[in-house]
């Protein structure tokens, strides 16, 4: 089984912190991919990559950034956090258009 | 971003009914998806469809990928606790483009 793991389920930030994000897939993956997740709007795209140092903007990548220095490894990096920015954030990967797995998603509050 | 219309946006139903929901766009798209999230985890997918017509079982799931390419249907049959959760559709556009475009989600509740 496709396993995708994120580095804490829950996370509580003060307001200008810089928050990193990790994920990590265990199936070789060629793609990964960051989104943000709030009521009523559904899953939104913030960043993705399809190899490593590589990355594309997604629909709303203002105020984040992302990193992926190693195929199996994504990380997104809030540079300096804002209340805006509380949300649940999950992270997925895939291979081809076979669909994307997903981690069990952060839920990170900024205070 | 373009986002998919997805109705209805929740749902009430008692335990052993059959559930509709839908999604459409204004855009073709080329695959189809359906994840299901159940509380506090990541989406989980369901099924996948790859031809406009298709029509797709898993279980008590069926969906159907529109003929126009712009809508697909899932159905729920004899519905059972375990169903609640958010249901999310995805669409799919160019092959070789992984990026997925998902609907606002469908929540389903059941009541006992």
């Amino acid at each position: 089984d496709v396993k995708v793991t994120q580095s804490s389920r829950y996370l509580v930030k003060r307001t200008g912190e810089k928050v990193f994000l990790e994920c990590v897939q265990d199936m070789d993956h060629e793609n990964m991919f960051w989104y943000r997740q709030d009521p009523g709007l559904g899953l939104r795209l913030i960043y993705f990559s399809y190899d490593v140092k590589m990355k594309e903007k997604g629909d709303i990548p203002e105020g984040y950034s992302v990193s992926r220095e190693k195929k199996e490894r994504f990380s997104l990096i809030l540079e300096s956090a804002s209340t805006n920015q509380t949300s649940m954030y999950l992270c997925a990967s895939s291979f081809t258009s076979w669909g994307q797995f997903f981690g069990p998603g952060t839920r990170l509050t900024v205070l | 971003g373009q986002q998919l219309n997805q109705s209805p946006q929740s749902m009430f139903i008692q335990e052993g009914e059959d559930v509709s929901m839908n999604c459409t766009s204004s855009s073709i798209f080329n695959t189809w998806l359906w994840y299901k999230q159940d509380p506090g985890e990541g989406p989980v997918l369901l099924i996948a469809l790859y031809k406009a017509g298709e029509l797709t079982s898993n279980g008590r799931l069926t969906a159907q990928f529109g003929i126009t390419r712009k809508d697909s249907f899932l159905n729920i049959s004899a519905s059972i606790p375990s169903d609640v959760g958010i249901y999310f559709c995805a669409g799919q556009g160019d092959f070789g483009n992984e990026k997925l475009t998902f609907g606002t989600g469908t929540r389903l509740t059941i009541i006992p």
